[in-house]
């Protein structure tokens, strides 16, 4: 079993839309995790951490849910600069980081 | 905002050459890692080094590979004999903490290797 995954998408949506990721995680010692974008042959920036109260960063709200071991990500008002790859990340000690393959995110006009 | 840089962009080499990827981390970081991304996958952890040495390292991470601070402001990826399969993009990143600390690890903009 990966120890994180993601649907690769790609998720094709209209301006404006709202969309949601999500991610499930393995392993259960995991202590911290991220969402970070990348673009196209790019290095991948630190979105937003995500904590289990959620969080909430303008038009992007995270949540973790450590029950269940998943992840979200919610993308409001999307713009076509929000077309990119989101990278689910989790942190397991030592600040090694594991990251997901990423679902891929088209917004159009 | 202060960054990550990384030499060269990108670099074709032989099979079995050894190539050599370097790395200027931000100034006051004392974490630093190397990444790769093979084209169409997932970025994967390679090595973390702190206080002049290797804190973690992962399988991929085997005896031809090995890290340097030569100077106190590089930060160097050696390949010693370079295989097809070592093609990738290779991330230098850096933080001046735990990431569970809430630091965040600022990544480069990545050195592309083709082994031919």
């Amino acid at each position: 079993r990966k120890e994180v995954e993601q649907d690769p998408g790609p998720f094709n949506v209209p301006e404006g839309a709202t969309v949601a990721f999500n991610c499930t995680y393995s392993n259960s010692a995991s202590q911290s995790f991220f969402w970070y974008r990348q673009d196209c042959r790019k290095e991948p920036k630190l979105l937003m951490s995500v904590y289990s109260s959620g969080n909430e960063d303008g038009r992007f709200t995270a949540q973790l849910n450590r029950a269940s071991q998943y992840i979200s990500l919610l993308i409001r008002d999307s713009k076509l600069s929000d077309s990119a790859t989101y990278l689910c990340v989790s942190e397991g000690g030592g600040n090694k980081l594991t990251f997901g393959t990423g679902t891929q995110l088209k917004v159009e006009l | 905002e202060p960054e990550v840089t990384q030499t060269p962009s990108h670099q074709v080499t032989q099979m079995g050459q050894e190539v050599i990827l370097r790395c200027v981390p931000i100034s006051n970081h004392l974490y630093f890692y190397w990444y790769r991304q093979i084209l169409g996958q997932k970025v994967e952890f390679l090595v973390s080094f702190y206080n002049n040495e290797i804190s973690e390292k992962s399988e991929i991470f085997d005896d031809q590979f090995s890290v340097e601070r030569p100077d106190g402001s590089n930060f160097t990826l050696k390949i010693r004999s370079t295989k097809l399969e070592d093609s990738a993009m290779y991330f230098c990143a850096s933080s001046d903490g735990g990431h569970f600390s809430g630091n965040t690890i600022y990544f480069g903009e990545g050195s592309w290797l083709t082994v031919v």
